[in-house]
């Protein structure tokens, strides 16, 4: 079974800082991990995901998030804020194989407030 | 209209009513799913449809009833809610349901926002 951790439900950054939402893992198999992003009133859309290749993963608006399987975590990352960041984002877990791979695991979501 | 679209965007009904929310998806996807979000808790999967056909049941009240009548088109049909059963519900689609790598990749539509008064 996979679960997914996202700490901390709110995250507050001035614009032009640095943004960090952390998202753990635990998974039985080598996992995919994905990162979506919710604007209000909007679904979900997809930021970036990490299918087994490469570590480090570069997504959409400058995001990227780096997988380390040492300490089971996939934190999302931004150099910059920028007002228009401002959503809810939420880390999800699913198998890479096998019978119900498709099967997506959410975190509860954080919630990203970027401050003038 | 591209990717995935639902209609209505905002739905108000009391529990004695009857509605239908619609999912549309212009993917070319084979799969789609029913998801719930409410406040505060993980998004939860519904239901899951694989070439018109129901692959997953999550367990999910009666009062909620899925159509699939192709592989472009999903509805919930809702009937005697209850004001817990408010919340954003979400349609999404993949390419399929099985295999490795992004066959899977789900797209989402943007919701119904379901008010139960």
């Amino acid at each position: 079974a996979q679960s997914v951790t996202q700490l901390g439900s709110h995250v507050s950054v001035s614009e032009g800082a640095l943004v960090l939402l952390r998202c753990n893992y635990s998974s039985s198999v080598p996992p995919y991990l994905f990162w979506y992003v919710q604007y209000p009133n909007q679904g979900l859309q997809l930021l970036l995901k990490y299918t087994l290749a490469a570590t480090l993963v570069k997504g959409i608006n400058g995001f990227e998030a780096e997988f380390k399987k040492s300490e089971t975590s996939f934190h999302l990352t931004k150099p910059s804020a920028h007002m228009s960041d401002a959503a809810e984002y939420f880390c999800a877990v699913r198998k890479n194989s096998g019978g119900s791979n498709y099967k997506l695991t959410f975190g509860k979501g954080t919630l990203l407030t970027v401050n003038p | 209209e591209t990717g995935v679209t639902q209609t209505p965007r905002h739905l108000v009904m009391g529990m004695t009513n009857k509605k239908s929310l619609k999912c549309e998806q212009h993917l070319g996807h084979n799969a789609m799913y029913w998801y719930k979000q409410s406040a505060k808790k993980p998004l939860e999967l519904m239901f899951v449809y694989n070439f018109k056909e129901q692959t997953e049941n999550n367990s999910v009240p009666s009062r909620f009833s899925p159509e699939c009548p192709n592989s472009s088109h999903l509805f919930l049909h809702l009937h005697t809610l209850q004001p817990e059963d408010s919340a954003l519900y979400l349609c999404a689609s993949s390419q399929g349901t099985g295999g490795a790598g992004g066959y899977n990749e789900q797209f989402f539509g943007p919701g119904t926002r379901l008010t139960v008064l």
